[in-house]
């Protein structure tokens, strides 16, 4: 089953702990995204990759990292979490063509409470 | 940069009223996606518009792109309560040196009585 898996789903921290959200598809897609939704902010691109080793920084990359090593993960990483990071965070997946994105597959999410 | 502007932000109707969303863009997109979220679930595609002037349906939804490739709306038509959720447009824009990104509206919620 095509799908793209988020873990955890669940998570509470407290500030300045560093921790990984891990993003995984298994449709071979060469673009990956993450995203953060907040209450009437909608959803806003934190950081995106359009192939292994490429990553380049969305609307709001600012307090978090992501690697992108192996075409199937991409995880997102938080070195020193603030309250402000509380969000509920979405990756997604695409093909990449040459006109644009096809359809994004989102996971799950992972909702994430800093204290 | 890029903004994608959606209205409204909540809609509030009877079962059987139709309701519409709108998105606007400051600049020209390549294509604009629409999104379905459900509550407590994930954005889930819907359909993607990439022609000027396009208009897309669905059943009882249609999706329209403008001729200048700015703005779009979804509308749909006799609303159920299966139609519940918050609705997101996606703007692509084709980025210098090839890229692609998409920008989401803020997403319009919907809520159905009966």
């Amino acid at each position: 089953e095509a799908q793209v898996t988020q873990n955890p789903r669940y998570l509470i921290t407290v500030t300045g702990k560093k921790l990984t959200v891990t993003c995984s598809q298994n449709m071979n897609h060469e673009y990956m995204s993450w995203y953060r939704q907040d209450p009437g902010l909608g959803l806003r691109q934190i950081y995106y990759s359009m192939n292994v080793e490429v990553t380049d920084k969305g609307d709001v990359p600012e307090g978090y990292k992501v690697s992108r090593k192996e075409k199937r993960n991409f995880p997102l990483i938080l070195e020193s979490p603030s309250p402000n990071q509380t969000s509920l965070y979405f990756c997604a997946s695409s093909l990449f063509l040459a006109g644009g994105l096809e359809t994004q597959y989102f996971g799950p999410g992972t909702r994430l409470l800093v204290l | 940069g890029q903004q994608v502007m959606q209205i409204p932000q909540y809609q509030h109707v009877q079962e059987g009223e139709d309701f519409t969303t709108y998105c606007n863009s400051s600049t020209t997109l390549s294509n604009i996606q629409w999104y379905k979220q459900r509550p407590g679930g994930h954005p889930v595609f819907l359909i993607q518009l990439v022609k000027s002037g396009e208009v897309k349906k669905q059943k009882r939804l249609t999706f329209q792109f403008g001729e200048a490739k700015k703005n779009s709306s979804l509308h749909i038509t006799a609303t159920q309560t299966t139609d519940v959720g918050t609705y997101f447009c996606a703007g692509g824009y084709i980025l210098t040196g090839g890229g692609n990104k998409l920008t989401f509206g803020t997403g319009t919620q919907l809520k159905v009585e009966l």
